[in-house]
């Protein structure tokens, strides 16, 4: 099974300031296409999730450009450039060569 | 506009059976995958089951596997989860969400607001 790992689990930050949130998967997710099977997913407060993030890099239609995604392999990174109040919630990584989602990361305004 | 609704949750006894419908409107149903996925009371996501358009493709978590059934019907644009021998720890708010491309596995475009399953007596 494909287990992934998230940190920090908790992620205090300062609106205006970067944030990034690392996802490590025990199995490369890097398909013989060229492509890494990682999605990345916002569950903001009393929400359902949304999607950020697809190939590992690439942003959903209507995600903002402070929000970039890169990795390979098996180490992934979400970053926020800028940190705004809006994105506040529950971040969540998942691989989907065989679907399983990280633990989660908690991003909530200092 | 792409609109994903579930029911069918509720309050259920140890053991009992239950089924989820996630009905959907506002695209071609039958051109998309499906997912449940599901969140127990303050944890996170957890990935339930996947049926492809045509249903010739279903996968399940080992979690579930065995005890629930995913099927669709493309006719009437809804997607079920059969759910049986239902424990404690099957207590969760079930998303159904859409695989928004055809040659991209997961990109999950559209969730429904979820249903609410609680196994308790």
């Amino acid at each position: 099974d494909t287990v992934m790992t998230q940190s920090p689990i908790s992620l205090p930050v300062t609106p205006g300031e970067p944030a990034s949130i690392s996802c490590r998967s025990n199995q490369s997710l890097l398909h013989s296409s060229g492509h890494n099977f990682l999605d990345w997913y916002l569950q903001k407060p009393g929400q359902s999730p949304q999607l950020l993030i697809y190939l590992g890099s690439s942003r959903a239609s209507g995600v903002p450009d402070r929000f970039s995604g890169s990795g390979s392999g098996t180490d992934f990174t979400l970053k926020i450039s800028r940190v705004e109040a809006e994105d506040v919630g529950v971040y969540y990584c998942m691989q989907t060569l065989g679907y399983s989602f990280g633990q989660g990361t908690k991003v909530e305004i200092k | 506009e792409v609109q994903l609704v579930e029911s069918g949750g509720g309050l259920v006894q140890p053991g009992a059976s239950v089924r989820l419908s996630c009905t959907a409107s506002g695209f071609t149903f039958s051109n998309y995958s499906f997912n449940w996925v599901r969140q127990a009371p303050g944890k996170g996501l957890e990935w339930v089951s996947h049926i492809a358009g045509s249903s010739d493709n279903i996968y399940y978590a080992d979690s579930i596997k065995g005890r629930f059934i995913i099927s669709r019907d493309n006719a009437k644009s809804s997607l079920y989860l059969q759910m049986r021998g239902l424990r404690a720890e099957d207590t969760a708010v079930y998303y159904c969400a859409r695989e928004g491309h055809p040659l991209i596995p997961g990109f999950f475009d559209h969730w429904g607001q979820g249903t609410l399953v609680t196994v308790s007596s």
